[in-house]
């Protein structure tokens, strides 16, 4: 079964800021296969990136996924106020245990 | 607009049985994979199991931390999936989300709508 590690646990940033967060897994995988999900308190998690590049109907373009093998990456290029959530990678089975996006 | 209804949550005492089901509506249900996947209150997310549809069998999956305890189901003529829930234990109390499977191919999938959620607590 694939482990995947994301990092760091907890990002701290300004609005207007550049987010950047990991995604490791434990063997290589098909980078078809990895999915990014956004989770704001108190809602369901929301489908961001899948493919691990391709972004879902109604997402901003400030948000980008990339990587392949057993890195895979999600950008925030510029902070919004409700861009500050808590972020899951996917693959199979298998979530990561999340980034949390805070504000500093 | 893709909708999807979670309800039957609630509290339930260890050893129990529940239901949870999952209402969907715009789209043709019965074309989909539905999934559902948990989370233990200020935890993560867990998959716990999914059904594909009637076109591939219909067939389940299951995490380990659930199979043979777990049924999830799926009724297309009404548009609803279950999830029966049986010999609950404290640690099965999660936030239970219903999930629209989508495939990229025969293996991969990414969970792509989900619903609003329903809380099942497991407590004496």
């Amino acid at each position: 079964e694939i482990v995947l590690t994301q990092s760091p646990g907890t990002l701290s940033l300004s609005p207007g800021e550049r987010a950047t967060l990991s995604c490791r897994a434990s063997q290589s995988v098909s980078s078809s296969y990895l999915a990014w999900y956004q989770q704001k308190p108190g809602q369901a998690p929301r489908l961001l990136i899948y493919g691990a590049s391709s972004r879902a109907t109604g997402i901003p373009d400030r948000f980008s996924g990339s990587g392949s093998g057993t890195d895979f990456t999600l950008t925030i290029s510029r902070l919004e106020p409700e861009d500050f959530a808590v972020y899951y990678c996917q693959q199979y089975e298998t979530f990561g245990q999340g980034t949390k996006v805070e504000i500093k | 607009e893709v909708q999807l209804v979670e309800s039957g949550g609630g509290l339930v005492q260890p050893g129990r049985s529940l239901r949870l089901s999952c209402t969907a509506s715009g789209f043709t249900f019965g074309d989909y994979a539905m999934s559902w996947v948990r989370q233990a209150p200020g935890k993560g997310l867990e998959w716990v199991g999914f059904i594909r549809s009637k076109a591939y069998g219909g067939t389940t999956e299951y995490a380990a931390s659930v199979k043979g305890r777990f049924t999830i189901s799926r009724d297309d003529s009404k548009s609803i999936a279950y999830l029966q829930m049986n010999s609950l234990k404290t640690e099965d109390t999660a936030v239970y989300y219903c999930t629209r499977v989508r495939y990229y191919d025969s293996s991969g999938y990414y969970f792509h709508y989900w619903g609003q959620g329903t809380l099942v607590t497991v407590s004496s």
